[in-house]
């Protein structure tokens, strides 16, 4: 069983939709990473977080320690951001644990 | 602009040969990695290195091998040990604890 869940594994949305994306994890961690990967397969790093709250433009991310949750949110949905966003646990050491991530299709 | 620069972008090898993906950074980062992805699976750790001439195995490192003789580079080599070894290879840098992760293009490695 992975350490880290995502939900859902596949997301269809109209533009403009309000998205959610969850991560739940089941160790202690000093760090969250949501991480977008276009078709080319690049990542882009999007947030690190341990605690509360961050937002960089349409997106927002959550967390809550107690409960072990992460969400990831973009608001007024675009089909640019069309991709595989991926939730990763950091444990202490640096080394990264990876959700399967959650494909996100947004249709104009 | 700094950043990592992998490459190739798309591997092709036989079956039985070695094949040395390159990982270029020009961060100043200390740490380095190395992942592989398969398609339906997370991203997988092979090797890392937190400093010059230094390197750990991750959790898949069975059939790969890696050198950290300078800052800027971290090759990963395939060798003919691996059993699978096509998929999407991934190399990442950190600056230190706290500081995140920036992740390189990726090289699609394909073994026929």
């Amino acid at each position: 069983k992975n350490e880290v869940e995502q939900s859902p594994q596949n997301l269809t949305a109209q533009e403009g939709e309000f998205i959610t994306i969850n991560c739940s994890y089941s160790v202690g961690i000093s760090a969250l990473h949501w991480l977008q990967q276009h078709p080319g397969g690049g990542i882009v790093s999007l947030f690190m977080l341990s605690s509360g709250k961050k937002k960089h433009g349409r997106l927002i991310a959550t967390i809550n320690i107690q409960e072990k949750h992460s969400s990831l949110h973009i608001t007024a949905s675009h089909p640019r951001d069309s991709a595989v966003y991926i939730c990763a646990v950091e444990v202490g050491n640096e080394k990264l644990t990876f959700g399967t991530g959650t494909r996100l299709t947004i249709i104009p | 602009d700094g950043g990592i620069t992998q490459s190739p972008k798309y591997l092709f090898r036989k079956e039985g040969q070695n094949v040395t993906l390159s990982c270029e950074q020009n961060l100043n980062h200390d740490a380095m990695y190395w992942y592989r992805q398969d398609p339906g699976q997370g991203l997988r750790l092979i090797y890392y290195s937190q400093i010059v001439n230094d390197f750990q195995k991750g959790d898949i490192a069975e059939g790969y091998s890696v050198s950290r003789e300078k800052k800027e580079s971290f090759p990963l080599t395939v060798t003919s040990a691996q059993k699978n070894p096509t998929a999407f290879y991934l190399c990442a840098t950190a600056r230190g604890p706290g500081y995140g992760y920036t992740f390189g293009s990726g090289t699609r490695l394909t073994v026929v």
